[in-house]
This record gives C-alpha cells, structure tokens and sequence, in this order.
C-alpha cells in the first residue's frame, strides 16, 4: 500500500515563528503536493513538485515556500507563520496525472 | 480559473435514505474523480470517471459523468452511518497544467 506519512498531526505555534511541516512517501511517486483545507473552501493548492529540486506555486503559494531536495521527501514552510495560516494542511503524491494518495493531514493552530 | 461547485455542502439523513450529490462546471474536465475523507483522515480516492456519459457503480455508490464532461454526480442508495464524511469530488483538467481542481466538500452525516 501506499504511505504518505506527515510528521505532525497537530502543531500549535506562535504568530512569527517559522513552522515546517514533513511529508514522506514510500512509493517513488515522481509528483508531490501540499494543500490547504478550510471548512466551505475544499481543498487548495499551495505548491507541487514533478521532480527533485523542482516547485511550482498553485493556487495559494503567499507565505508558503517549499523543499524538495530528495524524490521521496516534500517540506512545506511558513517563514512567519500569521493567524490566518491557522489550518488543516494535506500532503498528498501521484505517479501520474491521477488518483492522489493523501497523508493524515497537519493541524496546525497559530496564536 | 475554473471552478467546480459541489452542491449540497451539508447533508443529514436518516439510514436507509437515498441521496445525490452534485459537482457542476462551465468548464470540461479531461477526468474527475471523487474522494471520501473520514475525519482525522486524508481523502481516499472511491472512483474516477473519464468518458462523457459514464456511469460507474461501487456496491451502493453510482457515479456518472456527464456527457459533455462538464458535471458529475453521485447517489448513494439506503445509506449506512458508515457512508458519514466529507464527499469531494476533483477534476482534472489540461488547461491548469494537469492539476486537479476541487469542489467545496459535501459534508455527508448518516444518523441510525
């Protein structure tokens, strides 16, 4: 079976900190994806990633800055993390243009 | 940009009901797909749809695409407290680079 595992299942952090979120996949999937889920707004892309050391900015990229510097792994962080960030986070890989497998998500609270 | 909106966003039934959920574009969709998300849990893919005009069952679940692969729904025949999450439904499209778009979730409650 596939795994995306996510490091933290909940975080809580202060306004101004810088907050990195880990994702890893056990199923050498080229793609990689961070999303954001709020109540009412489904999901939204912040950044993806087709290959190492390569990003793209989706939907919602402000604030957000990734990493990917091997195939399995993909960062999400917040350099200065806002109350507005507060926010259930999704990673998520594919093998192709297809079905995403999703991590158990981060619930990241900021103060 | 395209949207894809998903309608209702809340839905609570009795078990043993039957219900649709629906997810309408202006745009086409090369594919889309329909995820369930329990919570504390990611989304899990249930089902994707390519053809326009496809209708694809999973034991009570129907999904179908409709024929000009713009809207897709989805019925869930005599529901079961087991079917409560948040149903989305993602289209993927080539004009956005191959990435998949989502609709809002309906959020789906079943009470025995």
């Amino acid at each position: 079976d596939v795994k995306v595992t996510q490091s933290s299942r909940y975080l809580v952090k202060r306004t101004g900190e810088k907050v990195f979120l880990e994702c890893v996949q056990d199923m050498d999937h080229e793609n990689m994806f961070w999303y954001r889920q709020d109540p009412g707004l489904g999901l939204r892309l912040i950044y993806f990633s087709y290959d190492v050391k390569m990003k793209e900015k989706g939907d919602i990229p402000e604030g957000y800055s990734v990493s990917r510097e091997k195939k399995e792994r993909f960062s999400l962080i917040l350099e200065s993390a806002s109350t507005n960030q507060t926010s259930m986070y999704l990673c998520a890989s594919s093998l192709s243009a297809g079905e995403l497998f999703f991590g158990e998500g981060s619930r990241l609270t900021v103060l | 940009t395209q949207l894809l909106e998903q309608s209702p966003q809340f839905l609570s039934i009795q078990e043993g009901e039957n219900l649709t959920v629906y997810c309408n574009s202006s745009s086409v969709f090369s594919s889309l797909q329909w995820y369930r998300q329990e919570p504390g849990e990611g989304p899990v893919l249930l089902v994707t749809v390519v053809t326009g005009g496809e209708v694809k069952k999973l034991k009570r679940l129907t999904f179908q695409f409709g024929d000009a692969r713009k809207d897709s729904s989805l019925h869930i025949t005599a529901a079961q407290p087991g079917d409560t999450g948040l149903y989305l439904c993602a289209g993927l499209s080539y004009n956005q680079g191959g990435k998949l778009i989502f609709g809002q979730g309906t959020e789906l409650s079943v009470k025995p």
